[in-house]
């Protein structure tokens, strides 16, 4: 079956450490798109790549970094830098095309600082 | 640029009544619309997008959305809720331009009481 898997399901950090999420798609899909989610806040996007070896920043890309060396690949590092990071992290992916913005979403990861 | 308001946090109604969830978005031109859901701790499932064509649009497990272009809106609604329809849900805007990126709403969460 296709889809979008990500991992850990749960992760916890100690304050300082980097930590990388793993996002993986079967979907043959050209985008990917990590967002952050907050309660109350709804999802918001930290970055997002169109294409293999490119990414954009997205609204709060502060405090990450990502990677496209594949198209099925998308890891998202939560650096120490980021001042906040506990929160729930969805991946989602696309087709990318211009006219269809339709996203598929991975089940998700919970990060937590200790 | 575009954005999405969905002015109720929390509604609660009780099984077998009809639910309207609202969603209005600010954007100049027709967007792609979007309605997702969530269930705790999960990613998000869509439920129904309108592209074009006719404003009322069906999507999966009986709910339907209507677009109307003279008030921005893009309300869900389903006719009798089930207990299993408590989750949260998100309305979402694409633009054709943006090359899949959607903006959220900050979501409604839905409780059903028996």
């Amino acid at each position: 079956d296709g889809g979008i898997t990500q991992s850990p399901k749960y992760l916890f950090r100690k304050e300082g450490q980097n930590v990388t999420l793993s996002c993986e798609q079967n979907l043959n899909h050209d985008a990917m798109y990590w967002y952050r989610q907050d309660p109350g806040q709804g999802l918001r996007l930290i970055y997002y790549s169109q294409i293999v070896n490119d990414f954009q920043k997205g609204d709060i890309a502060e405090g990450y970094s990502v990677s496209r060396e594949k198209k099925e690949s998308f890891p998202l590092t939560v650096t120490s830098a980021q001042k906040n990071p506990t929160a729930f992290y969805l991946c989602a992916s696309s087709t990318g095309t211009k006219n269809y913005n339709e996203q598929f979403f991975g089940p998700g990861t919970r990060l937590t600082v200790l | 640029a575009q954005s999405v308001t969905q002015p109720d946090i929390h509604i609660t109604v009780s099984e077998g009544a009809s639910l309207e969830l609202r969603c209005n978005y600010s954007y100049g031109a027709t967007p792609y619309l979007f309605w997702y859901v969530q269930s705790p701790g999960q990613g998000l499932q869509l439920l129904l997008k309108y592209f074009s064509g006719d404003t009322l649009v069906q999507g999966i497990k009986g709910f339907e959305a209507e677009f109307k272009r003279s008030q921005s809106s893009f309300n869900l609604r389903k006719p009798s809720v089930h207990w299993s329809d408590a989750a949260e849900y998100f309305c979402a805007v694409g633009v054709g331009t943006s090359y899949g990126k959607l903006t959220f709403g900050q979501g409604t969460i839905l409780t059903v009481h028996p």
